[in-house]
């Protein structure tokens, strides 16, 4: 089946850039996406990007999408510790209304 | 404007009940998914409705979970018995679904723990 791929963990100290890749395996993806999920929440929709972009930019969030390497990345500016949370990529597939997560990455802000 | 509402937002069981969740998606939209976090097997993918029908049941567990929606505005997710094994939180997550892939809104998980 199809598979979305992510590293478990991220530390950066406060101020700092993050950068939270993700690897896809399906070519017909047509829109990608990155929840964020806080302690004891749900998953919140962060922002997608649709397959036909290669970046998209939201306030302190970055989006870059290599398509051809089937590469996603959330670069977010100026971290603060209240971006610590765990950030799941999800990829919808053409024709399909199922989203595939990865594992999720826990990113942890050093104040 | 309400997101997709979950109850109860906390299950505490022994084994052996049986356990109702219930989800309320977002007015409007004509998709439903329940999903389950565990730590280690991620979130899963148990069943999908689209326009109160099941399209796709294939993550169910067992037999034990079964999952409905009676209407556009109300599904029930079901085990019984209920195993310790059961153990995680339970996402329902809504989308408008036409040609193409939409956004899913989650709500906000009911936590279960089976004794």
């Amino acid at each position: 089946g199809e598979d979305v791929e992510q590293s478990l963990f991220l530390s950066v100290r406060e101020g700092d850039s993050s950068v939270i890749n993700c690897t896809y395996t399906d070519s017909s993806s047509t829109y990608l996406y990155w929840y964020k999920q806080e302690p004891g929440a749900g998953l919140q929709l962060l922002t997608y990007i649709f397959s036909n972009m290669d970046m998209k930019q939201d306030q302190r969030l970055t989006v870059l999408l290599n398509k051809k390497d089937k590469h996603l990345s959330l670069r977010i500016a100026d971290t603060q510790t209240g971006d610590s949370a765990i950030y799941f990529c999800a990829d919808g597939g053409a024709g399909s209304y199922q989203l595939t997560f990865g594992k999720g990455t826990k990113l942890s802000v050093i104040p | 404007d309400a997101g997709v509402i979950q109850s109860p937002r906390h299950e505490v069981t022994e084994m052996g009940q049986e356990v109702t969740l219930r989800c309320k998606p977002i007015s409007g939209h004509n998709s439903l998914f329940w999903y389950r976090q565990t730590m280690m097997r991620g979130l899963e993918l148990l069943i999908y409705f689209n326009n109160n029908v099941p399209i796709d049941d294939s993550g169910m567990p067992e037999d034990r979970f079964s999952a409905k929606m009676p209407n556009a505005s109300f599904s029930t997710l079901k085990i019984q018995p209920s195993e310790p094994r059961d153990s995680a939180v339970y996402f329902c997550a809504s989308s408008w679904a036409g040609r193409t892939q939409e956004t899913q809104y989650f709500g906000p998980g009911t936590r279960l723990l089976v004794l």
